[in-house]
């Protein structure tokens, strides 16, 4: 089945760096990747939409210049947080769409947990 | 998208039938209803998927009614590892439960299964 990655799994750091997390697609091509934000004991809140080779778009709320996101190829999304601050601190998810099958299904990848000291 | 409302959790035992039950009032006509699992601190896995009447895979079984304003997740004789949140998603398209653009997810239902 479709597998997709997310590097690294957990990362700590202190306010005010910047965080880079990847997102690949191991074994298929995905043109539309997703990127989802969860506080514990809440739900996945979409932030923004990865199309590759475009701009990414993002849910209102969401500060773009604050998660850059980059799709630059078909198999890897990257959102990096800049300027990180504790309140940033959350569990980061990605999802990708296969291309080649034409479904609207999104695989997750494993999520990636962001401690902001 | 259409709103969807679950309780908030639920408990039961190994071995046992659990059903947990989705209310979608507003659903569209070219809504499905596409449930996912998710276990603390790992991204969430999809299900089923169904339009209307029953749909069953090796995993669950989804059951929605003639109006399609509910849908049921059957859960055959769980186990302890069944203990999850499970998330009722509507929207058009295929298996992405909002189309086009990326999921919308509820609360879900915190599901917690006993020995």
């Amino acid at each position: 089945g479709a597998v997709v990655s997310q590097h690294p799994s957990w990362v700590i750091c202190k306010s005010g760096t910047s965080v880079k997390i990847e997102c690949r697609s191991l074994d298929f091509q995905a043109t539309t990747m997703f990127w989802y934000r969860q506080f514990p004991k809440q739900s996945l809140m979409l932030m923004a939409t990865s199309n590759e080779g475009s701009k990414a778009t993002y849910e209102q709320g969401v500060e773009k210049d604050k998660f850059l996101i980059n799709h630059a190829s078909l198999t890897l999304s990257t959102l990096t947080v800049t300027s990180a601050h504790p309140e940033d601190s959350s569990f980061y998810i990605c999802s990708a769409r296969d291309r080649g099958t034409g479904s609207n299904e999104q695989f997750f990848g494993p999520g990636t947990r962001l401690t902001v000291l | 998208l259409a709103k969807t409302t679950q309780p908030i959790s639920m408990d039961s035992y190994e071995g046992q039938e659990v059903n947990i039950t989705c209310s979608h009032n507003n659903i569209a006509t070219n809504d499905y209803i596409t449930w996912y699992q998710q276990f603390p601190s790992q991204g969430p896995r999809f299900i089923i998927q169904g339009y209307k009447t029953k749909v069953t895979n090796e995993v669950a079984s989804l059951f929605i009614p003639a109006d399609r304003k509910s849908s049921t997740l059957s859960l055959p004789r769980v186990s302890l590892s069944d203990t999850a949140v499970y998330y009722c998603l509507v929207g058009d398209g295929a298996y992405s439960g909002g189309g086009a653009d990326g999921l919308t997810f509820g609360k879900g239902t915190h599901l917690i299964i006993q020995p």
